[in-house]
This record gives C-alpha cells, structure tokens and sequence, in this order.
C-alpha cells in the first residue's frame, strides 16, 4: 500500500497570506489527524478527523481549521500567517476504525515558512 | 492529564555501540499503548513498535529492544550494535483508551541519537 502523502512538501509565504495544506492518507484509513512541529514546543497535535467530522482539537487558534473529504483525504488551512507559524505540518493516518488504540503512519510532511 | 518526557536531549555514540533511550509517562489510565518512532533527516515519523499497558513482556526485534515496566511507568528503547543509519530523532508516545473515540497521541519531546562512524 502506499503510505501517507502529503503536498506540497515546501512551502514559502508570507505574513497575512494564508495557505491550505493537504494530506491523503493510506487506503482504507479514515482517520486523519494533523501535528505542528517546531523545535521549540516539539509535537503538536492540530486535530483530527474521522469521517468527515472533526472529533479532537488541539489548543490552537482559529486560524488554524481543516476539513475531510469523502474519500478520507484531509486539508488544513491555515490563516493570517505569522511567522511563529513556520513549522513542519506532520498529517497521520490510522485504521478504518479511528480508534484512539490505533498506530498512526505518517506523512512526509510539509514544512511551510514564513516570511 | 498525559505527559511523556524523554530525558535525553542528544545522545552520541560511536558504531557498534549499545545505546539505550529513556522514556518515562504518566497517565491515570489504565488501559493504554505506548508508541516508539523514529524520525530520520528527512522528516517523515517511521513507526517503530507498539505496546499496550497489559502487556510486559519485553520484545526484540533484530537489533532494537523494548523494556517495558509498569512500575516504574518506563518504555526504554535499546539499539544494539549501533550503525551510522540509526542517526535520528526518536520519540516516545502515548494513548489511552478511556473512551476509545478519537486519536490524541501525546509525544514526548525526542532524543536526537547521533551514530558516529
């Protein structure tokens, strides 16, 4: 099977633009969820979607939402950048039954700076 | 509330040495899976190995060793024989399963492992 991926993989903005990010995760896996990574604060889990619907979120702020699609692939979006927004955006994908048990595969990740 | 905390910031050893990561959680759980990944230079979170809170049994599986105690809320991770490819940023994970809705891993903040020629 092919594993999670994620596009683009590098991306360039600016302060006050905003920017969508997209994960499609293994086949078969419904659940998606979303992680910041920056050297400072490590791991941050964003949220997480199963079927369509956001289930957890992590205490980030509304600028940061996303959404999933039918076929399970998942976009965040992030707006009104600021540069502590630079980070590496890390999707995960886990079996059919999103369970909070389930191992998560991830993405490559797409590392996103801002200007 | 989970935590994990990963006490090693940076570990350096040379090939075909041993090297043993430390990861220490908590959480008022009973029921709950601890995750080991391996993060590699090019970013991607490589899974590594899976244990849940019932079982103790250690497991080996080539070069890399698990030790897992209830006890002392510890899930270290071994590499034996140490090569110049184990080089990465390890993290150590939990979840629990007190509603078994929803996926909320908590990481602990890595130990970046540097395997020298």
């Amino acid at each position: 099977k092919a594993g999670v991926t994620q596009t683009p993989r590098y991306l360039i903005k600016t302060r006050g633009q905003q920017v969508t990010l997209s994960c499609s995760p293994i086949s078969g896996h419904r659940s998606v969820s979303w992680y910041q990574q920056t050297p400072g604060q490590g791991l941050q889990f964003l949220f997480e979607y199963f079927s369509e619907t956001q289930r957890n979120k992590g205490n980030f702020p509304g600028r940061f939402s996303g959404r999933q699609f039918s076929n399970s692939r998942s976009e965040m979006n992030v707006s009104t950048l600021e540069l502590g927004d630079s980070a590496l955006y890390l999707c995960a994908s886990s079996l059919e039954q999103g369970k909070r048990t389930d191992t998560q595969y991830f993405g490559p990740g797409t590392r996103l700076t801002v200007l | 509330a989970q935590k994990v905390t990963q006490a090693q910031t940076e570990i350096s050893v040379v090939e075909k040495e041993d090297v043993t990561l430390d990861c220490v959680y908590e959480t008022r759980d009973t029921t709950y899976y601890l995750f080991w990944y391996k993060q590699p230079p090019s970013g991607e979170l490589v899974f590594l190995i899976r244990r849940n809170s019932f079982d103790e049994q250690n497991e080996i599986s080539g070069r890399y060793s698990w030790n897992f105690q209830k006890s002392t809320s510890s899930f270290n991770f071994t590499i034996t024989a140490s090569q110049v490819v184990d080089s990465a940023v390890y993290f150590c994970a939990l979840t629990s399963s007190w509603d078994n809705y929803g996926q909320n891993f908590v990481f602990g903040p890595g130990t970046r492992l540097s395997v020298l020629p």
